[in-house]
């Protein structure tokens, strides 16, 4: 079946520092791709969405200078989180959908990533 | 080995039939889990979480089996509009870890 590989699954970093997330798709190819986000005790919340080759479309609310996110290829998509601080701490969460002329897989969820900024 | 493992399916079932989901997961200390539903382009939605004494929510039920580190999803009497990628949940002490996700179509 389709795998997304989310990496990586925890971290830990400085304020100010920036913090990259990568999402793979190991057997499909990824025309779109979601990024969650979770607080404690909160359901996902989408963040943005990203089709590959073009710019992400990011949910009101959601700073797009702060929180990078590239998909330049139908395998790869990150989100970099920019000068980040204590209150971006949270669980990140990638899903991806593949191509409408692939089997088509529906939505596939990376495992994850714990971030906590210090 | 993934900390969350659903059968990814896809599960095409007509109409009315019954349709189960298993889940299962590796960190014995994990404390609670739920199932989400994820419906097409949208983001994923609880759909109800899972007690040890299993749960019933109209036509889902849930059960959990701690000995076995398994959960469940059994929808009864299935709607077209069952349709959708179902997302079993696991919350750790810190983090929540996500099954990749079971698709199912309900079809006429």
């Amino acid at each position: 079946g389709a795998v997304v590989s989310q990496h990586p699954s925890r971290v830990i970093c400085k304020s100010g520092t920036s913090v990259k997330i990568e999402c793979r798709s190991l057997d499909f190819q990824a025309t779109t791709m979601f990024w969650y986000r979770q607080f404690p005790k909160q359901s996902l919340m989408l963040m943005a969405t990203s089709n590959e080759g073009s710019k992400a479309t990011y949910e009101q609310g959601v700073e797009k200078d702060k929180f990078l996110i590239n998909h330049a290829s139908l395998t790869l998509s990150t989100l970099t989180v920019t000068s980040a601080h204590p209150e971006d701490s949270s669980f990140y969460i990638c899903s991806a959908e593949g191509r409408v002329d692939y089997p088509n897989y529906g939505y596939t969820f990376g495992s994850g990533t714990r971030l906590t900024v210090v | 080995r993934k900390e969350v493992e659903q059968d990814p399916g896809p599960f095409n079932v007509p109409e009315g039939a019954t349709v189960a989901f298993n889940c299962t997961y590796s960190n014995s200390a994990s404390q609670s889990f739920f199932w989400y539903r994820q419906d097409c382009r949208k983001e994923p939605k609880l759909l109800m979480s899972v007690y040890s004494s299993g749960n019933e929510d109209g036509r889902f039920t849930a059960q959990l089996n701690r000995a076995s580190q398994y959960i469940s999803l059994l929808i009864r009497d299935s709607k077209l509009s069952d349709s959708a990628t179902y997302l079993c949940v696991v919350n750790n002490r810190d983090d929540m870890r996500f099954g990749a996700g079971t698709r199912l179509t309900v079809k006429p």
